[in-house]
C-alpha cells in the first residue's frame, strides 16, 4: 500500500498569512495527487486534482505542486473561510489513500 | 449537478452486518465510478472501496475481507455492505463519485453516522 504522511498536522495562522501544507508518498504516484477541504460536521470538498490542477470554482490563492513524492499546497493569503483541514489523497493506484489531515486553526 | 445521499440503519450491533445504499440524483449512474470512504468521529478519512457502474470492484486491502459493494443501476443507487463488524467501524460514512477510475473524488453525500454498539 502506498502510504501518505502530511505535515504539520495542526497549523495555527493568521488572516493574510502564506501557508503551505506538504504530503509525502511513499512511493512515487507520479502527480496523481488532490487535496480536499474539510470543515467540521460536513463532506471534504476537492480543491486541487492531479497535483497542480485547480477544481472549477475554487479560489485562486489555492494552488498545488509537486510529482513523485513530495506534493505542497499552498494558500498565499489565508482567509477567514480557510480555517478548516486539509487532506491529501493519492489515486494512483488500485488502492486509494489519505493523509492524516492537517488543521489550520487561528493563531 | 449530481447529489448524493446515504441512507441505513444508524445503529449496528457488534459481529452484525453494516449496510447502507447510496441515491444518485442529477446525472447518470452510467460511466462513473462509486465510492465509499469512512471518518470515525474526531480522525481522518479512510477510503473503503470503488465500484464502477458495471459491476467492477477494487477495496481497500485491510476491509477487502469483510466488505461487498453492488450497484443497481436502475434504481440509480449503489451499496455497502460491512461484515463482523466492531466498535472499531463506528463512522461517518460517505458515498461519492470518481469521474474516472485514476481521478479524484468530485462529488460527497452529505454523509451518515452509523455507530456499532449492542
Amino acid at each position: 500500500d502506498i502510504q501518505m504522511t502530511q505535515s504539520p498536522s495542526t497549523l495555527s495562522a493568521s488572516v493574510g498569512d502564506r501557508v503551505m501544507i506538504t504530503c509525502r508518498a511513499s512511493q512515487s504516484i507520479s502527480t496523481w495527487l488532490a487535496w480536499y477541504q474539510q470543515k467540521p460536521g460536513k463532506a471534504p470538498k476537492l480543491l486541487i486534482y492531479k497535483a497542480s490542477s485547480l477544481e472549477d470554482g475554487v479560489p485562486s490563492r489555492f494552488s498545488g505542486s509537486g510529482s513523485g513524492t513530495e506534493f505542497t499546497l499552498t494558500i498565499s493569503s489565508l482567509q477567514p473561510d480557510d480555517f478548516a483541514t486539509y487532506y491529501c489523497q493519492q489515486y494512483n493506484s488500485d488502492s486509494q489513500t489519505f493523509g492524516h489531515g492537517t488543521k489550520v486553526e487561528v493563531k | 449537478q449530481v447529489q448524493l445521499q446515504e441512507s441505513g440503519p444508524g445503529l449496528v450491533k457488534p459481529s452484525e452486518t453494516l449496510s447502507l445504499t447510496c441515491n444518485v440524483s442529477g446525472d447518470s449512474i452510467q460511466s462513473y465510478y462509486w465510492s465509499w470512504i469512512r471518518q470515525p468521529p474526531g480522525k481522518g478519512l479512510e477510503w473503503i472501496g470503488n465500484i464502477y457502474y458495471s459491476g467492477s470492484t477494487n477495496y481497500n486491502p485491510s476491509l477487502k475481507s469483510r466488505v461487498t459493494m453492488s450497484v443497481d443501476a436502475s434504481k440509480s443507487q449503489f451499496s455497502l455492505k460491512l461484515s463482523s463488524v466492531t466498535a472499531a467501524d463506528t463512522a461517518v460514512y460517505y458515498c461519492a463519485r470518481k469521474i474516472m477510475a485514476v481521478g479524484p473524488i468530485d462529488s460527497w453525500g452529505q454523509g451518515t453516522l452509523v455507530t456499532v454498539s449492542s
